[in-house]
């Protein structure tokens, strides 16, 4: 069965500094989708971005970058020069290729951005 | 678009009562999901649906009813409520998960009280 693992519980910095979110997932299937979402205080799902097992190639868009390797199961999520409004809790998320049952969800990790 | 759409936002329930959670998508998505999320966990999956006339369970149906009579519609029933099901519900769609990402409602708050 699939597991997404999250072990960062919370992490607070300092605006402006650099932070990194890890991700380790668990699967058997060779096809995967890995997702990130972010949950503001405010509560709602917002989606952040969406990878194939297929594509491994880095990503960047704006301050956030994400680092996908399939050796070591992992995608991380960084983001640059953090501001107070990335305060929130970034769920980590696994979707099966060969399954229907949608996604499965690390515990999060809370997101503290202080001034 | 209206995107998913989920009703009521928030509810109160008396140990026992029932009630239906709404959940309705404009987006002509097939596959659609109930999760809940409880405080310091992810989402974990209640039920979902490939199509309409097709349900099945996930990781933790108990005490949870679902059905999918047409495309845009898939409510949840919780019969005789229990305090354990205080959580924060999300409805979700997908069109194809190969090639899409999947749309949230804006969750329901529900305490048992």
């Amino acid at each position: 069965a699939q597991k997404v693992t999250q072990a960062q519980t919370e992490i607070s910095v300092v605006e402006k500094e650099d932070v990194t979110l890890d991700c380790v997932y668990e699967t058997r299937d060779t096809t995967y989708y890995l997702f990130w979402y972010k949950q503001p205080p405010s509560g709602e799902l917002v989606f952040l971005i969406r990878r194939n097992s297929f594509d491994e190639q880095n990503e960047i868009s704006g301050r956030y970058s994400w680092n996908f390797q399939k050796s070591t199961s992992s995608f991380n999520f960084t983001i640059t020069a953090s501001q107070v409004v990335d305060s929130a809790v970034y769920f980590c998320a696994l979707s099966e290729g060969g399954g229907a049952d949608g996604l499965t969800f690390g515990k999060g990790t809370h997101l503290i951005i202080q001034p | 678009n209206a995107g998913v759409t989920q009703t009521p936002k928030f509810r109160i329930l008396k140990i026992g009562q029932s009630m239906t959670l709404q959940c309705t998508q404009d987006m002509n998505h097939n596959y659609m999901y109930w999760y809940r999320q409880d405080p310091g966990m992810g989402l974990k999956l209640i039920y979902y649906s490939v199509g309409a006339g097709i349900t099945d369970k996930g990781e933790v149906p108990n005490g949870y009813n679902v059905s999918r009579s047409t495309t845009e519609d898939f409510p949840l029933r919780l019969e005789l409520a229990a305090p354990s099901q205080t959580s924060v519900y999300f409805c979700a769609s997908t069109r194809n998960r190969q090639n899409y990402g999947y749309t949230f409602g804006s969750g329901t708050r529900l305490t048992v009280v």
